[in-house]
């Protein structure tokens, strides 16, 4: 089954101590990215990647990382978490670049950082 | 920043139309995209327009896009209440990112 996997799916973690959340995905997708949703704000892209080696900058990428050492995966790192990063994650992918192709996205990672 | 700006709540009754508004501020935006999330899920892309289309229809769906006014809107005909959910329109550019606007929570009442 094509899909997209995030882990862990809740995590509840204190100030400082360093996390990572799992994507991958299965389709062979150049194209993944990592978005927040927070109420009122939608959706706001953290950092997307067009391939292998290959990531920009979203809209809010402070107090992020990510790394793409092979294509299935898309780990988002959080080396200090801070409670304004409190959200809810979610991981996408598209087979070629964005613009053309339908994004899949993963069912959410609920983060809280107390 | 660019901005892509909706309102957060819509009613209507089952068997009417929908019409969800949404406006953006990025004249470089190539592709508008409407998505669909239900609760406790992802989101699920119900469609997308070219910016260079006025109007775009699959089924039940219609998508309007007035590039001048940098309008876009979502109508959904004959509204079921398996409709109801947050709907999200969303626009890229030539360089790969996205930009979502807040939601809108369609409510469908019997």
């Amino acid at each position: 089954e094509a899909q997209v996997t995030q882990n862990p799916r809740y995590l509840i973690t204190v100030t400082g101590k360093k996390l990572t959340v799992t994507c991958s995905q299965n389709m062979n997708h150049e194209y993944m990215s990592w978005y927040r949703q927070d109420p009122g704000l939608g959706l706001r892209q953290i950092y997307y990647s067009m391939n292998v080696e290959v990531t920009d900058k979203g809209d809010v990428p402070e107090g992020y990382k990510v790394s793409r050492k092979e294509k299935r995966n898309f780990p988002l790192i959080l080396e200090s978490p801070s409670p304004n990063q409190t959200s809810l994650y979610f991981c996408a992918s598209s087979l070629y670049r964005l613009s053309t192709d339908t994004q899949y996205f993963g069912p959410g990672t609920r983060l809280t950082v107390l | 920043g660019e901005d892509v700006e909706q309102s957060l709540f819509l009613s209507v009754r089952e068997g009417d139309s929908s019409v969800i508004n949404c406006t953006y501020t990025d004249s470089s935006s190539t592709y508008l995209y409407w998505y669909k999330q239900e609760p406790g899920a992802g989101l699920q892309l119900l469609t997308y327009i070219f910016s260079n289309m006025d109007m775009k229809q699959d089924q039940r769906l219609t998508v309007l896009l007035n590039k001048k006014d940098k309008h876009l809107s979502l109508r959904i005909a004959d509204t079921q209440t398996g409709d109801s959910a947050i709907y999200f329109c969303a626009e890229s550019g030539n360089n790969n990112d996205m930009r979502f606007g807040a939601g809108t929570r369609l409510t469908v009442k019997p």
